[in-house]
């Protein structure tokens, strides 16, 4: 089974701009994860889709969105862009499977905010 | 606050040395599981453990979870360069699919 894929894999942006990530989940996983992941803060949960529904979500601020389409895959957005939005940001896809729940991730796409 | 507590925070050792990385909480989990990520790369899966008192091997890294499922160990032996990176342990619980994230223990073996 191929793994999880994210594009691009690297992003140059200016304040100010907006951005979209995408990520395709492994086949069958219908649980899609985003992290924000910085030298200084770690990895930080941005929100978790399943079914094209948003199911969990963290502490980041409404410029962060979000969707999945009916065939698992997902999208992040970013808008407004900000310096301190420079970061790795990883998708992760789970299968639930009722006894207990792993996530593996993409290689994550580089955000640079200049 | 962070969920889960990872310690040490560094480690840097020789070649041939043996390490032990903590994964602590104060909250009960359904599963745990341990993460090696190489930097602009994402976190790769490990091993999960799922019953309290499971120990799993990995060649030469050894995982534990807690009796309680509250913490969890993994020891690696006799460390390889190969072993280098950022090892982050995840606890998933409470709302479903919720998976909480240690801060990471960055390890550093020395040929």
């Amino acid at each position: 089974k191929a793994g999880v894929t994210q594009t691009p894999r690297y992003l140059i942006k200016t304040r100010g701009q907006q951005v979209t990530l995408s990520c395709s989940p492994i086949s069958g996983h219908r649980s899609v994860s985003w992290y924000q992941q910085t030298p200084g803060q770690g990895l930080q949960f941005l929100f978790e889709y399943f079914s094209e529904t948003q199911r969990n979500k963290g502490n980041f601020p409404g410029r962060f969105s979000g969707r999945q389409f009916s065939n698992s895959r997902s999208e992040m957005n970013v808008s407004t862009l900000e310096l301190g939005d420079s970061a790795l940001y990883l998708c992760a896809s789970s299968f639930l499977s009722g006894s207990y729940n792993e996530q593996f991730f993409g290689p994550g796409t580089r955000l640079t905010v200049l | 606050t962070q969920l889960l507590e990872q310690s040490p925070q560094f480690l840097s050792i020789q070649e041939g040395e043996n390490l032990t990385v903590y994964c602590n909480s104060s909250s009960v989990f359904s599963s745990l599981q341990w993460y090696r990520q190489e930097p602009g790369e994402g976190p790769v899966l490990l091993v999960t453990v799922v019953t309290g008192g499971e120990v799993k091997k990995l060649k030469r890294l050894t995982f534990q979870f807690g009796d309680a499922r509250k913490d969890s160990s993994l020891h690696i032996t006799a460390a390889q360069p190969g072993d280098t990176g950022l090892y982050l342990c995840a606890g998933a619980g409470g709302n479903f699919n919720k998976f909480y994230f240690g801060s990471g223990t960055k390890l550093n073996v020395k040929p």
